[in-house]
């Protein structure tokens, strides 16, 4: 089974300042990717970011960064230079090979507030 | 390129009606998932069509279906609705079903059943 684990229900950070957003995951899948998506209030699921478990190198997208430790089972999001924008909820998700082509698992998100 | 259009976007219904949700994906994506948010649950898969072939389903019951079109656009239907069913629903869609294709969401529909 696949499970995303967020453990910040809350985050807080000074604009400009970087940020690290927490996800660790469970999975039998040898083969799985690992996405962010950010939710604002407006409820659109934006997406950030993806790592495929096969990647040796983390991802990057301007300015998120995924810091992928597979032996750890860990994904976390680093956002750096915050902005006031960036005040959102983070969802962590997976998905891989063995439960199907298109289900996400989501975590339980981290609500950040960037503060000026 | 076009986002992904879900209609309605709010909608009120009473216990035991039915109601129809609509997606539209993005030009050319033929892969179109449904997920319903709350806040107790959170985001939890609903199912995913495929060629106008439900490719997945989530843990839910008959009460919810789906279906697509030949032009991918998809329809979820929810009978007998219960109070519990107010939730947002989020439709997302993808070119196909490979790892690496994130999966492009659409704005929602937010559902309130009184």
């Amino acid at each position: 089974a696949q499970k995303i684990t967020q453990t910040q229900p809350g985050m807080f950070v000074q604009e400009k300042e970087a940020v690290t957003l927490d996800c660790t995951y469970d999975t039998s899948d040898q083969s799985y990717g690992l996405f962010w998506y950010k939710q604002p209030s407006s409820g659109e699921m934006i997406f950030l970011i993806y790592q495929g478990s096969y990647d040796e190198q983390n991802a990057t997208e301007g300015r998120y960064s995924l810091n992928f430790q597979k032996a750890r089972k860990s994904a976390n999001l680093v956002i750096s230079a915050s902005q006031l924008g960036d005040s959102a909820m983070y969802f962590c998700a997976m998905r891989g090979v063995q439960t199907g082509a298109n289900n996400l698992f989501f975590g339980t998100g981290t609500r950040l507030t960037v503060i000026p | 390129k076009a986002g992904v259009t879900q209609t309605p976007r709010y909608l009120i219904k009473t216990r035991g009606q039915q109601v129809t949700l609509s997606c539209s994906p993005i030009s050319g994506h033929r892969s179109v998932s449904w997920y319903q948010q709350t806040p107790g649950q959170g985001l939890q898969f609903l199912f995913e069509y495929f060629s106008e072939t439900q490719r997945n389903k989530g843990n839910f019951p008959g009460r919810f279906s789906g279906r697509q079109f030949s032009n991918s656009r998809s329809e979820m239907n929810v009978s007998t609705l219960e109070l519990g069913d107010s939730a947002l629903y989020l439709c997302a869609s993808s070119l196909d079903g490979a790892l690496s294709y994130e999966q492009y969401f659409g704005p929602g529909t937010r559902l309130t059943v009184t």
